[in-house]
């Protein structure tokens, strides 16, 4: 268990919905990430957040969004959803700022159906 | 850019070796490696920062070589639990990028 905790486990949705997903970091975490994981595509960074601000940003669609709170928990909004957004979503955080030294802990994931 | 990683797939048997490489076309500032097994979330391997720094997590060990902008991941003696899709993650020389490119994985099956 790496302290990271993602709801829902699984979502199964039709075209054109919205969705939000939702990620709890380790405690005393502040940083959180984004990741789309699809069998043709891989492991694809999305998006980070640092203590609520934005950080970097990867391969996200505009359709996509996401923000962290105050608690620091983040969520995730994709909406106009396509037969394409089916996929493994899966949440990491860390300590700090930057990836080079501090480690990313992934939550299980949240697997998005869209049918 | 994303790393390219070799080989895609490899079949061991218990303690046997294995090297998993993972190139980048671009100047690298550090790179991770993860493991996941399937049904599971990724978990951390290590992390090397240039310098051409080795690491070592048990029978698990990493190099860089920052003038090639090459890792490779050393698994020696595998075990069973060593099984499972292994990805390395750069990050763009700087260290500021704050994220993770990750190649497409190497699986890996280690047999009795």
């Amino acid at each position: 268990d790496s302290g990271v905790t993602q709801t829902p486990k699984h979502l199964i949705t039709a075209t054109g919905q919205r969705v939000t997903l939702r990620c709890s970091p380790r405690s005393g975490d502040l940083s959180v990430y984004w990741y789309q994981q699809s069998l043709d595509q891989g492991l694809q960074f999305l998006i980070q957040y640092y203590n609520g601000e934005e950080r970097a940003k990867g391969n996200i669609l505009e359709r996509f969004s996401a923000q962290q709170f105050p608690d620091l928990h983040s969520e995730l909004n994709l909406s106009s959803l396509e037969l394409g957004d089916s996929a493994l979503y899966f949440c990491a955080s860390s300590v700090g700022t930057s990836g080079n030294t501090n480690e990313q802990f992934f939550g299980p994931g949240t697997r998005l159906t869209v049918l | 850019q994303q790393p390219v990683q070799s080989p895609q797939a490899v079949i061991l048997r218990e303690g046997e070796d294995a090297v998993i490489n993972c190139s980048s076309s671009k100047a690298l500032y550090s790179v991770h490696w993860y493991r996941q097994k399937h049904g599971e979330a990724p978990v951390f391997l290590m992390i090397l920062l240039k310098g051409g720094e080795q690491k070592g997590h048990e029978k698990i060990s990493a190099s860089f070589n920052e003038k090639k902008q090459q890792s490779s991941l050393y698994l020696t003696a595998s075990q069973l639990s060593y099984s499972g899709t292994y990805f390395c993650g750069t990050e763009g020389s700087g260290g500021s990028n704050y994220k993770l490119t990750f190649g497409k994985g190497t699986l890996l099956t280690v047999n009795p």
